[in-house]
């Protein structure tokens, strides 16, 4: 089975600041990697996946992740946040063979402060 | 192209009673997963269906059960409703059930128990 753990449940941050957002995964099979974003009242959106291939993955509004097989780390970086980036993020995986569903972890509450 | 919709978006009942939400998945798309998100738990999975067949179950007491139509709708019925039940209903579609394709999540449907 996968797991994934978001290490931090709340992350603030001034605007123009960089952030990370880290995401650990547990698996004894190859998986792929996602990272969502919700925003209030909202369903989630996908930021950015990893399915092979390099492993600095480029995604939307400015966000990046790189895929670390040997510390099992997805973590999730951007280099100048915006008001407009808090929501809360998860990070996902998904077994790549097969078909089972999403694992997701418990989500980190970005807030950005002006 | 229109997005997952979702209805209704939200819902109020008594403990006891039971419920349907609908899911309307984003045109041409056959796999339909359905998750359920707490505060406590965050986001898990129900189930999915792929082609009006049921490809993955959660693990969730067969209080909660789904159905897919020919025209790739889906719909999720909760019974003997419980306190605990109480969450957003998230559903979300992809093109097919293979584990690399993006899943496109709707709004939800707010479930509150009294």
């Amino acid at each position: 089975a996968q797991s994934v753990t978001q290490l931090d449940s709340q992350v603030p941050v001034f605007e123009e600041a960089p952030v990370e957002l880290r995401c650990n995964y547990s698996s004894s099979v190859s998986v792929y990697l996602f990272w969502y974003v919700q925003y209030p009242n909202q369903g989630l959106q996908l930021l950015l996946k990893y399915l092979s291939g390099s492993t600095l993955v480029k995604g939307i509004n400015g966000f990046e992740a790189e895929f670390n097989k040997s510390q099992t780390s997805f973590h999730l970086r951007k280099p100048s946040v915006h008001i407009s980036d808090t929501a809360e993020y998860f990070c996902a995986v998904r077994r790549n063979s097969g078909n089972t569903p999403l694992v997701f972890g418990k989500g980190t509450r970005l807030s950005v402060i002006a | 192209k229109a997005g997952v919709t979702q209805t209704p978006r939200y819902l109020i009942k008594t403990r006891g009673q039971q419920v349907t939400l609908s899911c309307s998945p984003i045109s041409g798309h056959r796999s339909v997963s359905w998750y359920q998100q707490t505060p406590g738990q965050g986001l898990q999975f129900l189930f999915e269906y792929f082609s009006e067949t049921q490809r993955n179950k959660g693990n969730f007491p067969g209080r909660f059960s789904g159905r897919q139509f020919s025209n790739s709708r889906s719909e999720m019925n909760v019974s003997t409703l419980e306190l605990g039940d109480s969450a957003l209903y998230l559903c979300a579609s992809s093109l097919w059930s293979d584990s690399y394709n993006e899943q496109f999540f709707g709004p939800g449907t707010r479930l509150t128990v009294l």
